[in-house]
């Protein structure tokens, strides 16, 4: 059964502080893995989408990677900032047009003052 | 542009009556999506369309919920009729054909109450 396991289910961290989150999957096949980055209140927003030969990908603060042989990817936060505060999904899919999509259940970041 | 275009933001209704959520997706993209999210299952996907034909629709509850694509800028999601288990926040997304992963950009959502 194709599976999206991440941890921790929530994190709490102080403003600047840098954190990691997790995710395990076992979906096949494997075309891509996507992070996104839901706000209360709003839809999705795509953070990274890395293919099966690519090993990290940043965008500005966050970097997400990718280990295909594990079966892991992280997605690293530097610097937090309040407005970091949100779920984190990840997303594993077995193509490119994305309707093959296994949610993870979702991190959810709390950045404190 | 202004993305993904989502109406209503909110619904409440009540048991058996019809509820119809609509999507305005990006302009020049082909694909559109239609998700539901809850606390307890996290995003699904109910079905999908390409060039306005639904695709695959394995996704849908059941049949109380149909959803239609008339043309390339307008698609509904109906429940007739609605019960309590169908509140959740529905999602429409869109997409373009390209090379590599199709990004995938999300509306704001429909949050529905059934009562």
């Amino acid at each position: 059964k194709n599976q999206v396991e991440q941890s921790p289910q929530s994190l709490i961290i102080l403003e600047g502080k840098n954190c990691t989150l997790q995710c395990n999957y076992t979906v096949s096949p494997f075309s891509n893995l996507r992070w996104y980055k839901q706000d209360t209140g709003r839809g999705p927003v795509s953070l990274t989408i890395m293919t099966f030969s690519e090993n990290t990908k940043s965008n500005g603060r966050y970097t997400a990677t990718l280990d295909a042989d594990t079966k892991q990817s992280s997605l690293h936060i530097t610097a937090s900032q309040l407005s970091d505060s949100a779920s984190y999904i990840c997303v594993v899919s077995a193509n490119n047009a994305g309707n093959m999509l296994t949610f993870g259940g979702g991190t959810r970041l709390m950045v404190k003052p | 542009d202004a993305g993904v275009i989502q109406s209503p933001r909110h619904e409440v209704t009540e048991m058996g009556q019809e509820v119809t959520l609509r999507c305005k997706p990006i302009s020049g993209h082909d694909y559109l999506f239609w998700y539901r999210q809850t606390m307890m299952r996290g995003l699904e996907l109910l079905i999908y369309f390409n060039n306005n034909v639904p695709i695959d629709d394995s996704g849908m509850p059941e049949d109380r919920f149909s959803a239609k694509m008339p043309n390339a800028s307008f698609s509904t999601l109906k429940i007739q009729p609605s019960e309590p288990r169908d509140s959740a926040v529905y999602f429409c997304a869109s997409s373009a054909t390209g090379t590599g992963p199709y990004e995938q950009y999300f509306g704001p959502g429909t949050r529905l109450t059934v009562t």
